[in-house]
């Protein structure tokens, strides 16, 4: 059964950094490439960010370029998302997801920032 | 980059009614085009990929159809399980993968 477990997201002040983790299992992770994506309170679905398999190429949508860096460690099964000088705006459900089109998705992790 | 928009951005129907959800893409993306329903509090969950693809499990009643710049989701008999919020993603874009804005479907 694939699972997607995130976590690291909390209560950040605005300036700050947050890193979060996505630990995957039930599938070959270096397979497969790997998405974040976010949702803030009350509003649509954001596109993050997203890794290939062999972390050779990393996307970022124009929102967070700049300051959040995906990453993924194959051997531990696991994606990150380095996310430094945080907004109020980048407060909302963090998801970490398989590779497009995906029915696997985490149960995402809340990221508030706020002074 | 190629953005979607979605029409209408909330959708009043009845049980029983035929609806239709349409999605524009900024340039064409031929077929490369998922759709996904979510609930609240809940992940999203794939209905349809590859413009009209059915993903396993998905009732028949869910179709989509197009390609190029304009595609759409259509449920034929909406059930009370079906209001929800419904998002296009486009996929012709090799890991940039952005999504419409949203239809929200609520009961009339």
């Amino acid at each position: 059964e694939v699972q997607l477990v995130e976590s690291g997201g909390g209560l950040v002040k605005p300036g700050g950094s947050l890193r979060l983790s996505c630990a995957a299992s039930g599938f070959t992770f270096s397979s497969y490439s790997m998405n974040w994506v976010r949702q803030a309170p009350g509003k649509g679905l954001e596109w993050v960010s997203s890794i290939s398999s062999g972390s050779d190429y990393m996307y970022y949508a124009d929102s967070v370029k700049g300051r959040f860096t995906i990453s993924r460690d194959n051997a531990k099964n696991s994606l990150y998302l380095q996310m430094n000088s945080l907004r109020a705006e980048d407060t909302g459900v963090y998801y970490c997801t398989q590779q497009f089109p995906t029915d696997f998705w985490g149960q995402g992790t809340l990221v508030t920032v706020s002074s | 980059d190629i953005q979607l928009t979605q029409s209408p951005s909330f959708l009043s129907a009845s049980v029983g009614d035929r609806v239709t959800i349409t999605c524009r893409a900024s340039q064409g993306i031929s077929s490369f085009l998922a759709w996904y329903q979510q609930k609240p509090g809940k992940a999203p969950k794939l209905l349809i990929y590859a413009a009209s693809t059915l993903q396993s499990g998905v009732p028949s009643r869910f179709s989509g159809s197009g390609s190029g710049t304009e595609f759409t989701l259509t449920i034929s008999s909406l059930q009370p399980e079906d209001f929800a919020t419904y998002y296009c993603q486009q996929l012709h874009s090799y890991l940039m993968s952005p999504f419409g804005q949203g239809t929200k479907l609520e009961i009339k």
